[in-house]
């Protein structure tokens, strides 16, 4: 099973200030047949259901706020939030559909200090 | 509107089955992979499988390989997930998630299943 492994766990951000959180893959991510990386992002809000942010290493879903980005290759990526609002609260969470299993990361709780 | 409406929650005794149902409401059941993630209180994402919605095929994580079976009723764009054998453990909140037509990501979720295991 791939094993994705994130940091850090728990990320107290001042609100306006950027945050930034990291996603290490046990094995490359990237599809040899078609050059996809298949690693996504997502968000789950207090009481809520995940909802995706980024697919596709750095693809911004439909409705997501350009303060939200993604970068990465192969085994690591990174999840940035440019400046935190009040509604990005939440546990944020990498999943990777490579392979099924399919896995997710422990998740990262972001909270407003 | 788009949307996977769950049935509503579960108390169940150990050893107990439960099965958990999903509507496809505004889209097509059978052009889909539909999955089953669950959330244990307080605890992270768990993939359980998944059912091809067009020809019920299925995919199980290994974990509950012979404990749960995934099913689809085309006729009522209804897809099921029936886990057995229920234990404590079992004790979480269950998403069916539809999978995005180019198996890139999870595009809609829904909005979760609370099955409570409890003597």
């Amino acid at each position: 099973d791939i094993v994705l492994t994130q940091s850090p766990l728990s990320l107290p951000v001042t609100p306006g200030e950027p945050a930034s959180i990291s996603c290490r893959s046990s094995q490359s991510l990237l599809h040899s047949s078609n050059g996809h990386t298949y690693l996504d992002w997502y968000l789950q809000k207090p009481g809520q259901s995940p909802q995706l942010l980024i697919y596709l290493v750095s693809n911004r879903a439909s409705g997501v706020p350009d303060r939200f980005s993604g970068s990465g290759s192969g085994t690591d990526f990174i999840l940035k939030i440019s400046r935190v609002e009040a509604e990005d609260v939440g546990i944020y969470y990498c999943m990777q559909c490579l392979q099924t299993p399919i896995t997710f990361g422990q998740g990262t709780r972001l909270e407003l200090k | 509107q788009v949307q996977m409406v769950q049935s509503g929650a579960e108390v169940k005794k150990p050893g107990a089955s439960v099965k958990v149902s999903c509507k496809a409401s505004g889209y097509s059941l059978t052009v889909h992979y539909i999955h089953w993630v669950r959330q244990a209180p307080g605890q992270g994402l768990e993939w359980m499988g998944w059912i091809n919605g067009n020809n019920g095929g299925t995919n199980y994580a290994q974990k509950f390989r012979g404990r749960v079976t995934m099913t689809r009723d085309t006729s009522i764009s209804t897809a099921y997930m029936e886990l057995t054998s229920l234990t404590s453990d079992d004790t979480a909140e269950y998403y069916c998630v539809r999978m995005s037509r180019d198996y890139y990501y999870f595009d809609l979720w829904g909005r979760g299943t609370l099955v409570s295991v409890s003597s």
